[in-house]
């Protein structure tokens, strides 16, 4: 069965500080990721995917993922966070032939001036 | 285009009553999903309709809980005689291929 780790419940970081949010994942098959981000009282918004090909995924808002295969991870990573990256952000996977996604527990990023 | 949408945005209910959460797609998407947040958590899978295809209940944590969609369009979940342990904000998702467009929830407080 698949699952997804997020190591950080809370991340404190200064404004233009760089961020990375850590997303480990449990699969016997192939996979996709996903980044999603939840701003307070929000729906959930797609920040980027790894569906195949270049393991270095860049999405909106200048966050970018690595696919790490042999790490089974897919850290999110941002080099100069705003304050309006605040926000719940969330690691997800599905089966490449199934979509049902397999959340995380969520990232509560919190930037600071 | 207009993205998926739900209602109500929010929903008070007795313990013990029946509640009805209504999603509407993106139009032309072929599959829809319903999440289940808790408060803290993360989203839970509850069910999932693709086409014509039959439904997967796998996440469905009781009989209590039912979803129908109609073709390609609305879906409603169910949960009948409510509990406390219901309460959470209940997602609906739309793709077409592997994204998934979420829409803003339907809060439900079960009292």
């Amino acid at each position: 069965a698949q699952s997804v780790t997020q190591l950080d419940s809370q991340v404190p970081v200064f404004e233009e500080a760089p961020v990375e949010l850590r997303c480990n994942y449990s699969s016997s098959v192939s996979v996709y990721l996903f980044w999603y981000v939840q701003y307070p009282n929000q729906g959930l918004q797609l920040l980027l995917k790894y569906l195949s090909g270049s393991t270095l995924v860049k999405g909106i808002n200048g966050f970018e993922a690595e696919f790490n295969k042999s790490q089974t991870s897919f850290h999110l990573r941002k080099p100069s966070v705003h304050i309006s990256d605040t926000a719940e952000y969330f690691c997800a996977v599905s089966d490449s032939g199934y979509n049902k996604l397999i959340f995380g527990a969520g990232t509560r990023l919190a930037v600071h001036p | 285009g207009a993205g998926v949408s739900q209602s109500p945005s929010n929903k008070v209910t007795e313990k013990g009553k029946d509640v009805e959460l209504r999603c509407d797609p993106i139009s032309g998407h072929t599959a829809l999903y319903w999440y289940r947040q808790r408060l803290g958590q993360g989203l839970e899978f509850l069910i999932y309709f693709q086409g014509n295809s039959a439904p997967d209940k796998s996440g469905l944590p009781s009989d209590r809980f039912s979803a129908e969609r109609t073709g390609e369009s609305v879906s409603t979940l169910t949960i009948q005689r409510t509990q406390q342990e219901d309460s959470a904000v209940y997602l609906c998702a739309s793709s077409l291929a592997a994204e998934q467009y979420f829409g803003p929830g339907t809060r439900l407080t079960v009292t």
